[in-house]
């Protein structure tokens, strides 16, 4: 099992330019989360999809849009990039709510946006 | 939005030592869970704490939950330099939310 993919590993954008990040898992999870990583803040939930069909926002989704392909892909689209959304962004997934089961972490998305 | 502030931010220590990493907030969580990540990876999940004053151990570590459900602490004896690392705490305001408040994190690196 390769557990929780993402890809790209890395990428830079321009300034307005738009790009989606994949996220992929194999371990039959219901729920798949994006969260973002900036230095000293810890992560921060974006967008989160307990359940295959359903999307809702998390902390900070302003500029961020998702979907949930199917119950395996969750991807994250960056419309039109800015410059702050300069982070690392890690996927994850759960079976259940993540109090009451492991979330499993992919190993990170480092953008850059000049 | 909630805070989770965690101290310190930084400590550096010879391996054998021992340590205490701190997890605090003015909310109360309803369960509150550590992670360890390290360079290039994700974070990994150590523990979850759900109960009042539950202290959980993992082999070195150990994990106490506050009586209050606001705070929780993360103590390794006799560190080793595999436990070089950053230390993320992370909590839920209600019970069966998936939206977890991370803390800003502890890096700390034990020199052999």
């Amino acid at each position: 099992n390769a557990g929780v993919t993402q890809t790209p590993k890395f990428q830079v954008l321009k300034t307005g330019q738009s790009m989606t990040l994949q996220c992929a898992q194999d371990m039959n999870h219901n729920s798949m989360y994006w969260y973002r990583q900036d230095p000293g803040m810890g992560l921060r939930l974006i967008y989160y999809s307990a359940s295959e069909g359903t999307t809702d926002k998390g902390e900070v989704p302003n500029g961020y849009n998702v979907s949930r392909l199917n119950k395996r892909e969750f991807s994250l689209r960056l419309e039109s990039a800015a410059p702050s959304q300069t982070s690392v962004y890690f996927c994850a997934s759960s079976s259940l709510a993540p109090a009451t089961d492991t979330q499993y972490f992919g190993p990170g998305t480092r953008l850059t946006v000049l | 939005t909630q805070l989770l502030e965690q101290s310190p931010q930084f400590l550096s220590i010879q391996e054998g030592e021992n340590l205490t990493v701190y997890c605090n907030s003015s909310s109360v969580f309803s369960s509150l869970q550590w992670y360890r990540q390290e360079p290039g990876e994700g974070p990994v999940l150590l523990v979850t704490v759900v109960t009042g004053g539950e202290v959980k151990k993992l082999k070195r570590l150990t994990f106490q939950f506050g009586d209050a459900r606001k705070d929780s602490s993360l103590h390794i004896t006799a560190a080793q330099p595999g436990d070089t690392g950053l230390y993320l705490c992370a909590g839920a305001e209600t019970s069966g939310t998936y939206k977890y408040i991370f803390g800003t994190g502890t890096r700390l690196k034990v020199l052999a």
